[in-house]
């Protein structure tokens, strides 16, 4: 079954430390891979994507995200947050299956960057 | 980068009555659009799936009765939610695509029914 999973919901960490969020696939297929943020009462932002190529990829806001096809990963990461980066971040994944091809969402995590 | 809007952004309603809500692309055709439907910190669950001119596509468990998708043109499409009931109550976001790589999200429309 293609799924994807999100594995922390919540992550607290303090301003202008590293910071990793977790996402993990499960497919048989190609797949299409995208990290959203979304801050409260808003709709989503397109962080970063992969399509092909290069597996390490760099997106908005000092983010970047490495495809591991292995590990059927895609883990977001940012060297130093800031406040403004508290938000929730949803993985997203496109299997490339079938006519509507349609996103599938990870749970969402909640990153919160403390003073 | 492309726009998508979504109006209202904000709408209450007493239970028993229908809401409309649109959702534009403001800079491009989109070929597909997705309605989603999301509740208090949890992950957005697709409803629908409509292509203009055609009859929208729902997911397992959505009534297309109660949720009205119409998608007249390459750049609107409206969700209508009929005899609306406090349990109805949620952030709704659209999403419209033109490629087949990437979506584009509204800003989403809380609905409040009462």
């Amino acid at each position: 079954a293609q799924s994807v999973t999100q594995l922390d919901s919540q992550v607290p960490v303090f301003e202008e430390a590293p910071v990793e969020l977790r996402c993990n696939y499960s497919s048989s297929v190609s797949v299409y891979l995208f990290w959203y943020v979304q801050y409260p009462n808003q709709g989503l932002q397109l962080l970063l994507k992969y399509l092909s190529g290069s597996t390490l990829v760099k997106g908005i806001n000092g983010f970047e995200a490495e495809f591991n096809k292995s590990q059927t990963s895609f883990h977001l990461r940012k060297p130093s947050v800031h406040i403004s980066d508290t938000a929730e971040y949803f993985c997203a994944v496109r299997f490339l299956e079938g006519s509507a091809r349609q996103l599938t969402f990870g749970s969402g995590t909640q990153l919160t960057v403390l003073p | 980068g492309a726009v998508v809007s979504q109006h209202p952004s904000w709408v209450i309603c007493k239970s028993g009555t229908s809401v409309k809500i649109e959702c534009r692309s403001l800079d491009f055709q989109a070929t597909t659009m997705f309605w989603y439907r999301q509740f208090p910190k949890q992950s957005l669950m697709l409803m629908a799936t409509s292509n203009e001119g055609s009859k929208a596509t729902y997911e397992q468990g959505v009534e297309k009765d109660k949720f009205l998708i119409n998608h007249a043109s390459l750049t609107l499409s409206t969700l209508t939610v009929t005899s609306a009931h406090p349990e109805d109550s949620s952030f709704y976001i659209c999403s419209a695509r033109w490629s087949t790589y990437e979506q584009y999200f509204g800003p989403g429309t809380r609905l409040t029914v009462t």
